[in-house]
């Protein structure tokens, strides 16, 4: 099964909302509400900022949130700071036997 | 505060097995936090998933991998590991470990990863 689709890169400016999609099938995003999305760092191990579509986990800013709309899921990061800037993936559990997929990834840059 | 770290080799050659090791600590493998899982990132790319392991030994596979790949879980030792045999120089990667939550539908506590490169 392919990776789930995001864009290359998303960028704003400070004090900005930005939205970064993810376009799966109804075999996983459409069909389920396991969609998460984690941020990584240069040379850090990804953190889980957004789970079962729209949870956020203890200690995630809550400008960060998430959202679904039949195949393609969303993570908003509102008033934008320096420290957003990394790369951003989505996951979703399919029913296909890969059992869990990750999307091809979103490099934020705060302009 | 859970914490986990991956251990073994940083170079391996080709065609022989790839074994890495991920110890938890500030937290149990067992019913209350049982799966576990193995993630890997190919150098600049994105993120692939591995495959599971449930702390009483059920596993789960990326097909892709399912051939050549064994997990298994320690729970004495509080370890889970990875096997990968016939290594190639796609199997180059930082490989995680993670623990799988809410049913394992997405990995809330990541190692800080271990890169491993197959090369003669």
């Amino acid at each position: 099964q392919s990776a789930l689709t995001q864009p290359a890169s998303v960028s704003g400016s400070p004090g900005q909302s930005i939205t970064i999609s993810c376009t799966g099938t109804s075999s996983d995003i459409g069909g389920y509400k396991y969609v998460s999305w984690y941020q990584q760092k240069p040379g850090k191990a990804p953190r889980v900022m957004i789970y079962e579509v729209s949870n956020r986990p203890s200690g995630v800013s809550n400008r960060f949130s998430g959202s679904k709309s039949g195949n393609t899921a969303s993570l908003t990061i509102s008033g934008l700071q320096a420290e957003d800037e990394a790369d951003y993936y989505c996951s979703s559990y399919t029913s296909f036997s890969t059992f869990y997929v990750f999307g091809s990834g979103t490099t934020v840059t705060v302009l | 505060q859970v914490q986990l770290q991956e251990s073994g080799p940083g170079l391996v050659k080709p065609s022989q097995t790839l074994s890495l090791t991920c110890t938890v600590s500030g937290g149990s493998i067992g019913s209350d936090s049982p799966f576990w899982s193995w993630i890997r990132q190919h150098p600049g790319k994105g993120l692939e998933w591995i495959g599971y392991i449930y702390y009483s030994g059920i596993t789960y596979y990326n097909p892709s991998l399912k051939s050549r790949l064994t997990i298994s879980v320690d729970t004495s030792r509080n370890q889970f590991s990875l096997n990968l045999s016939s290594v190639t120089a796609a199997d180059t990667a930082v490989y995680y470990c993670a623990r799988g939550d809410n049913s394992g539908y997405y990995f809330g506590y990541w190692g800080e990863g271990t890169l491993v490169t197959v090369s003669s």
